[in-house]
């Protein structure tokens, strides 16, 4: 049950855009269109951002998008603000013996 | 409302036990696929295990043979039994609804579980 690799930071000015990749293998993330990702502010849980790599629960805002090719998911979080200064972590499903994977986590600065 | 609301946790020797609670509202445990999921201080999520609605179980290979998931239909609660307890398994301790396409939507704020002598 090997992690997905995430780069351990990523930064931008508000207003600008950042992009968060995540791999894994053929076995996970290249196998299941079941990759979702999640916002963490210090000392709270996890809150969903995306779903089924693509998809945005009710209430987050259409500045985060999701999308997937081959064995690499990638959150784009667009027009920056402030508030999403947190770390994310992309969670994929791994099949019926190693069930879900998570990344180690990037910690999105905003400067 | 849905809402997810840990206890159990604190501070245990090493080879202790531990059971963790979690009390869910507004919806019912075994309609849905609840997992735990953990997080070492300063650390990332780690999967620990889950209970489908037909209470089949899986566990994370960390913790398979020492941990058990179990859950009470008629009080609505999750629980998860831990045994044989490492100071690596000292981490907070999140309760999860699980949804068809394999995410959780639903997260409670987690109960801190500390291994120490």
């Amino acid at each position: 049950q090997s992690a997905l690799t995430q780069p351990p930071s990523a930064s931008g000015s508000p207003g600008q855009s950042v992009t968060i990749s995540c791999t894994g293998t053929s076995s996970d993330v290249g196998a299941y269109n079941y990759v979702s990702w999640y916002q963490q502010h210090p000392g709270k849980a996890p809150k969903l951002m995306i779903y089924e790599v693509s998809k945005r629960p009710s209430g987050v805002p259409d500045r985060f998008s999701g999308s997937k090719s081959g064995n690499t998911a990638s959150l784009t979080v667009s027009g920056l603000q402030a508030e999403d200064e947190a770390a994310y972590y992309c969670n994929s499903y791994a099949g019926s013996n190693n069930l879900w994977v998570f990344g180690g986590g990037t910690k999105l600065t905003v400067l | 409302e849905v809402q997810l609301v840990e206890s159990g946790g604190g501070l245990v020797q090493p080879g202790g036990s531990l059971r963790l609670s979690c009390a869910a509202s507004g919806f019912t445990v075994n309609t849905n696929y609840m997992s735990w999921v953990r997080q070492a201080p300063g650390k990332g999520l780690e999967w620990v295990s889950i209970i489908y609605s037909g209470g089949s179980t899986s566990y994370a290979d960390s913790v398979k043979g020492r941990f058990t998931i179990s859950r009470d239909n008629s009080k609505n609660t999750l629980f998860l039994q831990m045994n044989s307890l490492r100071a690596d398994d000292t981490a907070v301790y999140y309760c999860v609804r699980g949804r068809s396409g394999y995410y959780y939507d639903y997260w409670g704020q987690g109960t801190l579980v500390t291994v120490s002598s």
